[in-house]
């Protein structure tokens, strides 16, 4: 049982948009000094780092992908599907209470 | 450009110990926080420790809290995951992750490749 929840599956189809919850609590997303991130893991490979301090991308990572934060629950975004991005995609933050970091149970995206 | 590459895994039997070496490169490696998270066949992500950059404070995850530990020798540019009184349940990829700041609390930028760790009899 993770400490933040996400849905195991989500779906849509190419061109469309999708966004990925993610839902924690007090001591973790909802701490202001707690930042999310959101990562993307492709099939075989090491998650990569897709978005920062619950809202902001690194540099390579197109602006189809946004992440926002409100209250105790952050959200992914992503735009125009394709299907490249089938994939795993976890949240990420830091747990003040347990002195821990936390992850998601991770959601798999499928472009139909 | 930043670059971590993990080494050590295996095969090890129960109640057995393993330890775990993460080289890093391209970057100023004793500025930077280091996790080591873990995963699972076919499971998600699990975080397992995290050290500050000058090692002054270190966290564990519940699972393997007193069973492992983790160093680091900024000489060497090389994080370390000792872990002891290995569990069947500890089979995993173990990937090596830098935190984007020293004082780190899971912001993390960059991951190694991993390198699996299976314990078995």
């Amino acid at each position: 049982q993770s400490v933040l929840t996400q849905p195991p599956s989500v779906s849509a189809a190419p061109g469309q948009r999708v966004t990925i919850s993610c839902s924690g609590s007090s001591s973790n997303i909802g701490n202001g000094n707690n930042y999310v991130s959101w990562f993307q893991q492709l099939p075989g490979a090491a998650p990569k780092l897709l978005i920062f301090d619950n809202n902001q991308r690194p540099s390579g990572i197109p602006d189809r992908f946004s992440g926002s934060k409100s209250g105790t629950s952050a959200t992914l975004g992503i735009t125009g599907l394709q299907t490249g991005d089938e994939a795993d995609y976890y949240c990420g933050t830091w747990d003040s209470s347990l002195s821990a970091g936390v992850f998601g149970g991770g959601t798999k995206l499928t472009v139909l | 450009q930043v670059h971590l590459v993990e080494f050590g895994g295996g095969v090890v039997q129960p109640g057995r110990s393993l330890r775990l070496s993460c080289a890093a490169s391209g970057f100023t490696f004793s500025s930077y926080g280091m996790h080591w998270v873990r995963q699972a066949p076919g499971k998600g992500l699990e975080w397992v420790a995290v050290i500050w950059f000058d090692g002054s404070n270190k966290y564990f995850g519940d699972s393997v809290k007193g069973r492992f530990t983790i160093s680091r020798d900024n000489s060497k540019n090389t994080v370390y995951l000792q872990m002891n009184s290995l569990r069947a349940e500890d089979t995993a990829m173990y990937y090596c992750a830098r935190d984007r700041a020293g004082r780190a609390r899971l912001q993390i930028d960059y991951w190694g490749q991993g390198t699996l760790v299976t314990v078995s009899s």
